[in-house]
């Protein structure tokens, strides 16, 4: 079965501290990648998305994302946190099955950043 | 602006009871989705819709049921409440299956 593997559950960094979550997924064909946030008391929101070309992906708020095919994996990263970045961080993925696409989340990283 | 609604976002009920989560989005978008988030789960979907009278099941559906007689909203109804039900519940929608989605604020439900 398709699975999406965050093997960070809990995270933290002090400011100006560099980041990368792991995301991994089990799927052999085309997928579109994503990274969600919810910030504490909020709902998710899209970080940046992958789905074809350049395998490094800008998103906001200064993060970025590398697709790297042979390892399944599409990393989080960020080079200098901010106390503001404490969130939940989900690496989702998109894949064709049964004629159609399904969504499928990571179990979702905390990201403690300390002022 | 678009956007999504959920209601209500707080809600007490007892073992039991039959509880309805509403869910409204004005993007105009063909597919919704309903996933409840708990510790250590992530996000897990519980039903989705794909258009008007189509709805199908998750990973998660036993308990609950949906109907979608529109576009714009996508109602979550829990036939009997447990207590394993209590969770935060998140509607999302998209305008492809292949797109990013869209979340609402979320209902965090509690059944004693």
């Amino acid at each position: 079965a398709q699975s999406v593997s965050q093997h960070n559950h809990h995270v933290i960094l002090s400011e100006a501290a560099s980041l990368e979550l792991g995301c991994n997924y089990s799927y052999g064909g085309t997928v579109n990648l994503f990274w969600y946030v919810q910030y504490p008391g909020q709902h998710l929101q899209l970080l940046l998305k992958y789905f074809s070309g350049d395998p490094l992906v800008k998103g906001i708020k200064g993060f970025e994302a590398e697709f790297i095919k042979s390892k399944f994996s599409f990393n989080l990263r960020k080079p200098s946190v901010q106390w503001s970045d404490t969130a939940e961080y989900f690496c989702a993925v998109n894949a064709p099955t049964s004629g159609t696409y399904k969504y499928i989340f990571g179990t979702g990283t905390r990201l403690k950043v300390l002022a | 602006d678009a956007e999504i609604t959920q209601s209500p976002r707080h809600k007490i009920t007892e073992t039991g009871r039959q509880v309805t989560l509403a869910c409204h989005q004005t993007w105009n978008h063909n597919n919704m989705f309903w996933y409840r988030q708990d510790l250590g789960h992530g996000l897990r979907l519980i039903h989705y819709s794909y258009g008007v009278q189509d709805t199908n099941k998750g990973e998660v559906s036993d308990g609950y049921s949906v109907s979608r007689s529109n576009t714009e909203d996508l109602p979550l109804t829990l036939e009997s409440a447990a207590s394993s039900q209590t969770s935060v519940y998140f509607c999302a929608s998209s305008d492809s299956a292949y797109y990013e989605q869209y979340f609402g604020p979320g209902t965090r439900l509690t059944v004693t």
